[in-house]
């Protein structure tokens, strides 16, 4: 397993259109976690899974965000109606202990 | 409210010497603390962790110490190698919450 992955690494899209970013997690990690992270900021918390189960979601993750982990595998994070606001690299990490997650290269989304 | 802080923004170090990154922490509920390197472009990289129970954790170059009455943990490199040349975020946990990060530090190690 080569660890984390996420497509695409970018995406440019412009301002109202719908996005959705793919996580495949380390195969036998069965937390995944999604951050979100700007520039000149460390990673922020957006949602988890548990298996299939969403746990936790962040005040941050608006109604335009949605996240599924069907079938407690990959994850995908969809975007609608994106603001320019919504421009950052989104992260995705995997874990099969409570705290060491693994971190995937990231989606870094433009918003025009 | 920021709950983990790191309030170097950078910091620079020559090569062979000790690279010293500090954080500190708000709430006394987190028990489990970790750092991570990032590379421009890639997803931060886990490095070292710690358990609230110890003080000191070391790997290699690497060593983590917390000071849990001072609610500060710092990390240790030595020596310094110009491939540490990073971004370094401290994060903290506790039980089973998702991991809170600082705003980083970045390390410049000059050759």
């Amino acid at each position: 397993d080569t660890g984390v992955s996420q497509n695409p690494r970018h995406k440019i899209t412009k301002r109202g259109q719908n996005v959705t970013f793919r996580c495949d997690p380390i195969s036998e990690h069965n937390r995944l976690y999604w951050y979100r992270q700007t520039l000149g900021q460390g990673p922020e918390f957006l949602t988890y899974f548990q298996n299939e189960a969403q746990l936790e979601k962040s005040r941050l993750l608006s109604d335009r965000f949605s996240a599924e982990r069907p079938k407690g595998s990959f994850s995908t994070l969809e975007i609608q109606r994106t603001e320019q606001g919504d421009s950052a690299m989104y992260l995705c990490a995997s874990s099969s202990s409570y705290s060491e997650q693994f971190f995937g290269p990231g989606t870094r989304l433009t918003v025009l | 409210d920021q709950q983990v802080k790191q309030n170097s923004p950078s910091l620079s170090v020559q090569e062979g010497r000790i690279s010293i990154l500090n954080c500190d922490y708000t709430n006394s509920m987190f028990d489990y603390f970790l750092w991570y390197k990032k590379y421009p472009a890639e997803g931060p990289t886990f490095l070292i962790s710690i358990s609230s129970i110890k003080d000191k954790n070391e790997d290699g170059r690497f060593t983590v110490f917390l000071n849990k009455s001072a609610k500060h943990l710092s990390l240790h490199i030595v020596p310094s190698q110009p491939g540490d040349s990073a971004v370094y975020f401290c994060a903290a946990t506790s039980g089973n919450t998702p991991l809170v990060f600082g705003k980083g530090t970045r390390l410049s190690v000059i050759a």
